[in-house]
């Protein structure tokens, strides 16, 4: 059946410093992959979207990656700060219409 | 703002009852997904609509069931609840094949 792996412990790391979250698929093909950002109580909100035919996506102080060989998707937060502590989900799509499939999710705490 | 406005916040019942949730996305014309959200996990996918009809569904039982009004509105009904749907209910639109809005979700307890 379809898996999707996030990091299950907590994350934790210093203001400044860069965190990479790490989210791998099993027994899926997924056309696109997205990451969303969710803070207790509210719903998840979406960050960024890479293809399967893109390797690299970046917005402001994040980058995505996607290598679909290895099945894997990186997710970088450089200069990270402390209103970055939240829980990060990775989301895979396979077109059609918009049934996302969520990993648990990784939380990360960004000290100062 | 995503757009996209669920009713009510929290909601609180017993095994057995119904229980009806209400989304209003803030523009038409998209996707409108319900997703189940238990406690340390991940969202997982019930069902989606699109121009008032079911498109996709997820692994959950006839228990679930959904309606898509000609204003965009969805409603996601539960019967006969169970200890085990207490969670966080998601709603959200999108058009296909893009990011997701989501709303705040409904948290749903049962005793």
């Amino acid at each position: 059946s379809q898996k999707i792996e996030q990091n299950s412990e907590a994350l934790n790391i210093q203001e400044g410093k860069t965190a990479t979250l790490t989210c791998n698929y099993t027994n899926y093909s997924p056309a696109y992959l997205q990451w969303y950002r969710q803070d207790p109580g509210r719903g998840p909100v979406f960050l960024l979207l890479i293809r399967e035919n893109e390797k690299e996506k970046r917005k402001e102080r994040l980058k995505v990656t996607f290598d679909t060989t290895l099945k894997q998707s990186l997710f970088h937060i450089t200069a990270s700060q402390p209103a970055d502590s939240a829980t990060y989900l990775c989301a895979l799509g396979s077109g059609g219409y918009n049934k996302l499939i969520f990993g648990a999710g990784t939380r990360l705490a960004v000290h100062p | 703002d995503a757009g996209v406005t669920q009713s009510p916040t929290h909601l609180i019942k017993t095994r057995g009852q119904q229980v009806t949730l209400r989304c209003s996305p803030k523009s038409g014309h998209d996707t409108v997904s319900w997703y189940q959200q238990a406690l340390g996990q991940g969202p997982q996918f019930i069902f989606q609509y699109y121009e008032e009809e079911e498109r996709q569904r997820g692994n959950f039982p006839d228990r679930f069931s959904g309606h898509q009004f000609p204003n965009y509105s969805s409603e996601l009904n539960v019967n006969a609840l169970l200890l085990g749907d207490s969670a966080l209910y998601l709603c959200a639109r999108g058009a296909k094949n893009q990011p997701q809005h989501f709303g705040d979700g409904t948290r749903l307890s049962i005793l």
